[in-house]
């Protein structure tokens, strides 16, 4: 089964920035559009990238996707660090025999 | 503005079905292109997808789970019903409902419901 791997967690400091990254298991990642969620403890998740790279109305330009096809990985990079960015961020695509697939989740922490 | 909520019982027992309704607003199932999708998280774990249903009735699951779910829509009362039967406490989690937006190719859910705790517990 198709699988996307991410590292468990991340840490940086306000103002820095930190990139995310979702490792395919088999075939291409740039086949199938990548998704980032954000989750907030206790919330819903909310997208911050959808279609590799592109931003819903409301996410701010600091949070941007991008696909390596030499590593089969898509990543997502925040820029300019707040501590409201501390999260789970969550990459998910497509496989045609999963259908659906979630990562398995990045905790960011921001200090 | 697109708004989702899940319903349905916070405890069942082992063996049990659990029947969850997601009732949307802000959007038809009528529309092609549209779905609404399940997807549940266990406890300190990862989003996991469970089911999406589509305009057209078209339906998809999660292959580890296909045996034990069957998802169906009532476009007039704007719901989704989930139903997964032979509830363990293994299926403890929080279970979401998702908008499926009828533009581009990806499948990309958004928005997402508050979620509903379900507890498998005798």
């Amino acid at each position: 089964n198709f699988m996307l791997t991410q590292p468990h967690s991340v840490s940086e400091s306000p103002g820095k920035s930190v990139t995310i990254s979702c490792t395919g298991s088999s075939g291409s990642i740039a086949s199938n559009y990548v998704q980032w969620y954000q989750q907030r403890p206790g919330s819903a998740p909310t997208t911050v990238i959808y279609e590799d790279s592109q931003r819903p109305s409301g996410v701010p330009d600091r949070f941007s996707g991008s696909i390596d096809s030499s590593t089969n990985s898509a990543s997502l990079t925040i820029s300019g660090l707040k501590t409201e960015d501390e999260a789970t961020y969550y990459c998910q695509s497509y496989d045609r025999s999963t259908y659906v697939v979630f990562g398995g989740g990045t905790t960011l922490t921001v200090l | 503005q697109i708004t989702l909520k899940e319903s349905g019982p916070t405890l069942v027992k082992p063996t049990q079905t659990l029947t969850l309704t997601c009732t949307f607003s802000g959007f038809s199932l009528r529309t092609s292109g549209v779905g609404v999708g399940w997807i549940r998280q266990a406890p300190g774990k990862a989003l996991e997808w469970l089911a999406l249903i589509y305009w057209d009735d078209d339906k998809r699951y999660s292959p580890s789970l296909k045996s034990r779910l069957t998802i169906t829509k009532d476009t007039s009362k704007n719901q989704v019903v989930l139903t997964m039967t032979n509830m363990d406490p293994v299926d403890t989690a929080t279970y979401y409902c998702a908008h499926r937006p009828p533009w581009g190719t990806s499948l990309v859910f958004d928005p997402w419901g508050h979620g509903t705790l379900v507890t498998v517990s005798s």
